[in-house]
């Protein structure tokens, strides 16, 4: 079963817009990974933030992670038509060795 | 190189057909995953194998059997299949045990006719 949850569900932008995307959980974890996925395709690593972190920067993502409230957020800057695709929040728990548990995902569309 | 393949890309088969899904990687990553995606739904993780042995097993049915014959493949046979087995699959490796990321092969598009 997905202890993550993403919102919203699916979010429309502009181009050169920035696009913030949700994650909440329901246990203790090791880290959080954002993971993007074009249609059809395989996931692709975007970023992972250990539990002992707040914030992390990757070029035009930032993540920030509350583990008071089991929250994460991804924000996209500048978006690009490119950047359409699903993302996906995942968990890796304290006792899970490599284990990820993954968020029902935001279908992020970036309009030309 | 930090690529994990997978062949075929697409598969139709019927339900009394046997095929196999194959997985390759060449990272020197000693954990393997099999994860199965229906369509707009988060990947299921299905099998997980550290160091060529099987260590977590989904409670998949037994028309799915996963096998691990050296550190680079991953196959996943296929029997009996039912047309709701119908999804995309998808390969994965890491190294075990460093809770770090996964590297998701493009996956099989299979269809259970």
């Amino acid at each position: 079963s997905q202890q993550g949850e993403e919102d919203p569900q699916a979010l429309s932008i502009q181009e050169g817009e920035n696009a913030t995307m949700n994650c909440s959980y329901k246990t203790s974890i090791n880290n959080l990974q954002w993971y993007r996925q074009n249609s059809g395709r395989g996931l692709v690593h975007l970023i992972l933030i250990r539990s002992n972190e707040r914030e992390k920067h990757s070029g035009r993502l930032r993540v920030t992670l509350d583990t008071s409230k089991k929250s994460s957020s991804l924000l996209i800057t500048a978006s690009r038509a490119a950047d359409t695709a699903s993302y996906f929040c995942a968990t890796v728990k304290e006792t899970s060795g490599s284990r990820l548990t993954f968020g029902e995902g935001t279908q992020l569309t970036v309009n030309p | 190189d930090t690529e994990v393949t997978q062949t075929p890309k697409h598969l139709v088969m019927g339900m009394t057909n046997k095929k196999s899904l194959k997985c390759e990687q060449h990272m020197g990553h000693r954990a393997m995953y099999w994860y199965k995606q229906k369509a707009k739904k988060p990947p299921e993780l299905m099998f997980v194998y550290s160091y060529e042995k099987l260590s977590i097993n989904e409670s998949v049915p037994s028309r799915f059997s996963p096998e691990c014959p050296n550190s680079s493949l991953l196959n996943l046979h296929l029997h009996a299949l039912q047309p709701e087995d119908s999804a995309l699959y998808l390969c994965a490796s890491s190294q075990p045990l460093r809770s770090g990321e996964q590297y998701f092969g493009p996956g099989t598009r299979l269809t259970v006719t």
